[in-house]
């Protein structure tokens, strides 16, 4: 089966670092994706990442140890878009099994 | 604008009844994908088809079914629906089997009265 597990809620102020942690327990592993999708609208890839070690891509970064089971996202200079739900998901196979998603709350 | 085109945008519709969901997906892309996600599940994975033959199965239910046709756009059958089924339901496409860089349509919103 497929658990991962990220937290529910996250609030950070405008300007600051933010970092979304994704633990994952799956029967198998073929990378890990990073996810952005705003309240009604629909998800946007951020990143992917099946060997460990961090990618860096703009004021985003992800980051994973799979002998941890263990991602990241790291998000840079927060700005007001920024507010969204952030979703950890796995690919197993050709499937992709999500986490429940992250909502980050961005204060100015 | 990812490319990738659904519609209807809202449906509305009764317990019992039968609904087809269409998806076109972005130009040279061979691999589409169908995804439920409601307020308690999340986002889950249902079919994934690839130039015309289905290439994984997640979550469907059996009342589910979908199919890809020639000029590559995609169909999801909903059928007996149930309260249970309402959700949003989005369409994804990669020019790849594998899901890497996927884009997602914007959704059709099921309600089921």
């Amino acid at each position: 089966g497929q658990n991962i597990d990220q937290p529910t809620e996250m609030t950070a102020t405008e300007g600051a670092i933010v970092q979304i942690n994704c633990t994952y327990q799956t029967s198998g592993f073929n990378g890990l994706f990073w996810y952005q999708q705003h309240a009604g609208e629909a998800p946007t890839f951020l990143s992917y990442n099946v060997l460990d070690g961090l990618e860096e891509k703009g004021r985003f970064s992800s980051f994973l140890s799979r002998s941890k089971g263990y991602s990241y996202l790291l998000l840079k200079e927060l700005q007001m878009k920024d507010s969204a739900s952030y979703l950890c998901a796995v690919l197993n196979d050709y499937k992709l099994s999500f986490g429940a998603g992250t909502t980050v709350t961005v204060r100015a | 604008d990812s490319g990738v085109t659904q519609t209807p945008k809202h449906l509305i519709t009764a317990t019992g009844q039968r609904v087809t969901l269409r998806c076109s997906p972005r130009s040279g892309d061979l691999s589409v994908y169908w995804y439920q996600q409601s307020l308690d599940q999340g986002l889950q994975f249902l079919i994934q088809y690839y130039n015309g033959e289905e290439r994984a199965k997640g979550n469907i239910l059996e009342r589910f079914s979908a199919q890809q046709f020639p000029d590559l756009h995609s169909e999801l059958n909903l059928s007996s629906l149930e309260l249970g089924d309402s959700a949003l339901y989005f369409c994804a496409s990669s020019v790849d089997i594998r899901p890497y860089e996927q884009y997602f349509g914007p959704g059709t919103r099921l309600t089921v009265t």
